[in-house]
């Protein structure tokens, strides 16, 4: 089975430009959550949608929004890019947003970085 | 934004020898992960812990739920090379229908051979 997908792997912009990442969840999964990992430190909570809708989100300015689709897959959009949104971007998916026993399962990253 | 306390920072270590790294926190958890990270990929969950006092194994690794619910380690006995990565904990913490993980600084784990 495949687990969570994210594309593009890798992507270069520069300041002011907008970006938009993509996450597929591992199939059967109804919970994404994106998180962004600057280098040399642990991921932090962007957002977590269940059901096509906002549960949850992070200490990020407005110029972050997701959404999640039908098929459960989503989508990170960052607007008006800084030097300081390079990082790696996870996307994580669970079954749902009940944690226990359903552990979330984490996609390789986009890695972002702005010029 | 928030982190969790995790030490040492760095370890560097022979093949064969035991590992043990923690994690400190100020506010209580419900649940502690470990998760193991390598470059150019995900974090990779090695092990979960449910209850205040729980102590779960796989494989060569062992992982306790702090009795105060704000301390979790993480023990890897006779190390390997392939063992190399970094390693972060993580808190569970519930806020209404929201689930979020609370990661911890790392700690970077070399075995030379």
């Amino acid at each position: 089975d495949a687990g969570v997908t994210q594309s593009p792997t890798h992507l270069i912009k520069t300041r002011g430009q907008q970006v938009t990442l993509r996450c597929s969840p591992i199939s059967g999964h109804k919970s994404v959550s994106w998180y962004q990992q600057v280098l040399g430190q642990g991921p932090q909570f962007i957002f977590q949608y269940y059901e096509k809708e906002e549960r949850g989100r992070g200490n990020f300015p407005d110029r972050f929004s997701a959404r999640q689709f039908p098929n459960y897959s989503s989508e990170l959009n960052v607007n008006a890019l800084l030097l300081g949104d390079s990082a790696l971007y996870l996307c994580a998916s669970s079954l749902d947003t009940g944690f226990r026993n359903q552990p979330q399962h984490f996609g390789d990253g986009t890695r972002l970085s702005i010029l | 934004g928030q982190q969790l306390n995790q030490s040492p920072q760095s370890m560097f270590i022979q093949e064969g020898e035991d590992v043990s790294m923690n994690c400190t926190s100020s506010s209580i958890f419900n649940t502690w992960l470990w998760y193991k990270q390598e470059p150019g990929e995900g974090p990779v969950l090695l092990i979960a812990l449910y209850k205040a006092g729980e102590l779960t194994s796989n494989g060569r690794l062992t992982a306790q739920f702090g009795i105060t619910r704000k301390d979790s380690f993480l023990n890897i006995s006779a190390s390997i090379p392939s063992d190399v990565g970094i390693y972060f904990c993580a808190g569970l913490s519930y806020g209404g229908a929201t689930n979020k993980l609370i990661f911890g600084t790392g700690t970077l784990l070399a075995v030379q051979p």
